[in-house]
């Protein structure tokens, strides 16, 4: 069974510019969720999407929003770069419940210069 | 709310020495608990996780953890650790709210 892929791997932009990252969950789960990772603040939840609602949220400004299709792929969308939000972004996928294992992929590695 | 504490932020072990990596919780409730490992550039892998039962739990590469309520501990250990095991590894703590609070982490790196 193929595992969580994001793309893309790699990003870099300017300050004031959006992006959109996109993942795609392991075939059959439907719970998809994002943190982010930096050296400072380490891993942060953004927030969890299931069956296209979003059940929780992180303490993030409103500048981070995302969604999810009715086939469990999720994309994540940060509006108005800063530097700050240089960092790894993780997008995990489960089954549902909550004591499901959080499967991760690989990242997209955002730099914003 | 939910909180991971890793007191160790760099630990340095010889190959074939033993490993073991602290962890302290804070959840009210019945804490759901994972130890995952991450290489440089990868995303996150299951070493093992604990949500009832048994309190020692073995996982993947040789890693064992126990549970202890009464210390509100989840340590991770290694008999004999390998040059592959140098990483960074997190312990996390699910929560009925759909997240996982991660600690700082702690990174190993093994001697020859």
């Amino acid at each position: 069974k193929a595992g969580v892929t994001q793309t893309p791997r790699y990003l870099i932009k300017t300050r004031g510019q959006q992006v959109t990252l996109s993942c795609s969950p392991i075939s059959g789960h439907r719970s998809v969720s994002w943190y982010q990772q930096t050296p400072g603040q380490g891993l942060q939840f953004l927030f969890e999407y299931f069956s296209e609602t979003q059940r929780n949220k992180g303490n993030f400004p409103g500048r981070f929003s995302g969604r999810q299709f009715s086939n469990s792929r999720s994309e994540m969308n940060v509006s108005t770069l800063e530097l700050g939000d240089s960092a790894l972004y993780l997008c995990a996928s489960s089954v549902d419940r909550v004591q499901e294992t959080q499967y991760f992929g690989p990242g997209t590695r955002l730099l914003v210069l | 709310a939910q909180s991971v504490t890793q007191p160790d932020i760099h630990i340095t072990v010889s190959e074939g020495a033993s490993l073991e990596l602290r962890c302290n919780y804070s959840y009210g409730a019945t804490p759901y608990l994972f130890w995952y490992v991450q290489s440089p550039g990868q995303g996150l892998q299951l070493l093992l996780k604990y949500f009832s039962g048994d309190t020692l739990v073995q996982g993947i590469k040789g890693f064992e953890a126990e549970f202890k309520r009464s210390q509100s501990s989840f340590n991770l250990r290694k008999p004999s650790v390998h040059w592959s095991d140098a990483a960074e590894y997190f312990c996390a703590v699910g929560s009925n709210d759909y997240k996982l609070s991660f600690g700082a982490g702690t990174t190993v790196t093994v001697r020859a």
